[in-house]
């Protein structure tokens, strides 16, 4: 069974700070891996997803990188401005299109 | 392109009472899926439509919880009688298929509070 593990819970840091969020997974065959970011009350939003063939997507700020074969993950976020406050979500794919997703990392980017 | 659609975004009802959801993939979607997410918690598969067969309801509580998909594109998820456990955000995605990512595109949510 598919476990996503997110760390740390919640991080703070202080506005233009660059921050890693870590994502870690249990069953390395993954058809990909996407980030995504959870403002409060509302849905998701999907950030990067990267293919279990690749190592890495960009975006902007964001950076997530995949090492498949040791079932991790990072987002990288350079430059931080407090409009980055949100929750981000890890998730995985491993059959059947079904996403198994993490508990999220809380971030707050103070002014 | 419009997104995946919700309704109702918020409600409120007391336990053993019954509620309905309802979503709008979006156009072309063959795929749906409804995710209920606890607070503080990532969210979690209820059930997954290809068209309007189920795929997957492995997590889904059948002696409360059931779902439908007529026509292969609207959905309704129902809850009878609802617990104060129920309480979570009821998400709903839909992805083409086709798209060799198998990218999903999720709702804005409902927010059920059962009291």
């Amino acid at each position: 069974k598919q476990e996503v593990t997110q760390i740390p819970a919640a991080l703070s840091v202080p506005e233009g700070e660059n921050l890693v969020l870590n994502c870690s997974f249990t069953d390395s065959a993954i058809y990909n891996l996407q980030w995504f970011r959870q403002d409060p009350g509302k849905g998701l939003t999907s950030l990067l997803l990267i293919q279990s063939s690749q190592r890495e997507q960009t975006s902007g700020r964001l950076n997530a990188s995949l090492d498949k074969s040791s079932g991790r993950s990072t987002l990288y976020i350079a430059a931080s401005q407090p409009g980055d406050s949100a929750t981000y979500l890890c998730a995985v794919m491993s059959g059947s299109e079904k996403l198994v997703f993490g508990k999220g990392t809380k971030l707050t980017v103070n002014p | 392109e419009a997104g995946v659609a919700q309704s109702p975004r918020y409600k409120i009802i007391e336990k053993r009472q019954s509620v309905a959801f309802w979503c709008n993939p979006i156009s072309g979607h063959a795929t749906l899926y409804w995710y209920q997410q606890i607070l503080g918690q990532g969210p979690k598969l209820l059930i997954q439509f290809q068209n309007n067969g189920v795929v997957d309801d492995s997590q889904l509580p059948k002696d409360r919880f059931s779902a439908e998909r007529l026509k292969g594109v609207d959905s309704t998820l129902k809850i009878q009688p609802a617990k104060l456990e129920d309480s979570a955000v009821y998400l709903c995605a839909s992805s083409n298929g086709r798209d060799v990512y198998y990218e999903q595109y999720f709702g804005p949510g409902t927010r059920l509070t059962v009291t």
